[in-house]
């Protein structure tokens, strides 16, 4: 059964920083690309980054040059290391795995999610 | 960024009734269109990916169509299990974005 394990979450003040893992079980990790997506209940679902199996690396405007996806595949753990802290990134941060479909990204299953909280 | 936009917000509807979420890109996106659902308290579960290709596991009583601009997401005969909010999800370009969600009451 794959399962992705997230952690990491708190509070955390703005201009601070944390680091997520996601703890993956269950597939060939090194094989798919992964993604982290962050839920707050104005914005909704907003994707923020991936990571292809190849070491590929996209991320949203919105936490470019603040936010750093990578993943440790003897380890079968996808981080995001997250500086320089805003208020609007409070929200309940997923990761989740790539189908795999060639040509057609989606994302399947997620975790549980780990609430990042940023406040003075 | 690719807008994506809902239809309708919210929907009531019984247990046994055949219903329909459309949801429209602002540009066109062919085929790269993925359906979710999000019961309370839990993270989001792909059922349809690629517009029409129904996720492994998922019931039948799933389907999506569309291309282009324009997607469907039908649930054929609603169970007690399906009442809660579908998200579409483009994934043509980067930043793959979410609709806004469409919450399905009882």
């Amino acid at each position: 059964e794959v399962q992705l394990l997230e952690s990491g979450g708190g509070l955390v003040q703005p201009g601070g920083s944390l680091r997520l893992s996601c703890a993956a079980s269950g597939f060939a990790f090194s094989d798919y690309a992964m993604t982290w997506v962050r839920q707050t209940p104005g914005k909704g679902l907003e994707w923020i980054s991936r990571l292809s199996h190849r070491g590929g690396t996209y991320y949203a405007d919105s936490v470019k040059g603040r936010f750093t996806i990578s993943r440790d595949n003897s380890k079968n753990t996808l981080y995001l290391q997250m500086n320089s802290l805003r208020v609007e990134d409070t929200a309940l941060y997923y990761c989740a795995k790539d189908t795999g479909v060639r040509g057609f990204p989606a994302f399947d299953p997620w975790g549980q999610g780990t609430l990042v909280t940023v406040s003075s | 960024d690719i807008e994506l936009t809902q239809s309708p917000s919210s929907l009531s509807a019984s247990v046994g009734d055949r219903v329909t979420i459309t949801c429209r890109a602002s540009q066109s996106i062919s085929n790269h269109l993925n359906w979710y659902h999000q019961r309370p308290g839990k993270a989001p579960k792909l059922l349809i990916y690629a517009a029409s290709n129904l996720q492994s596991g998922v019931p039948s009583r799933f389907s999506g169509s569309g291309s282009g601009t324009d997607f469907t997401l039908t649930i054929s005969s609603l169970q007690p299990e399906d009442f809660a909010i579908y998200y579409c999800q483009q994934s043509y370009d980067i930043p793959y974005t979410f609709g806004q969600g469409t919450n399905l009451e009882i």
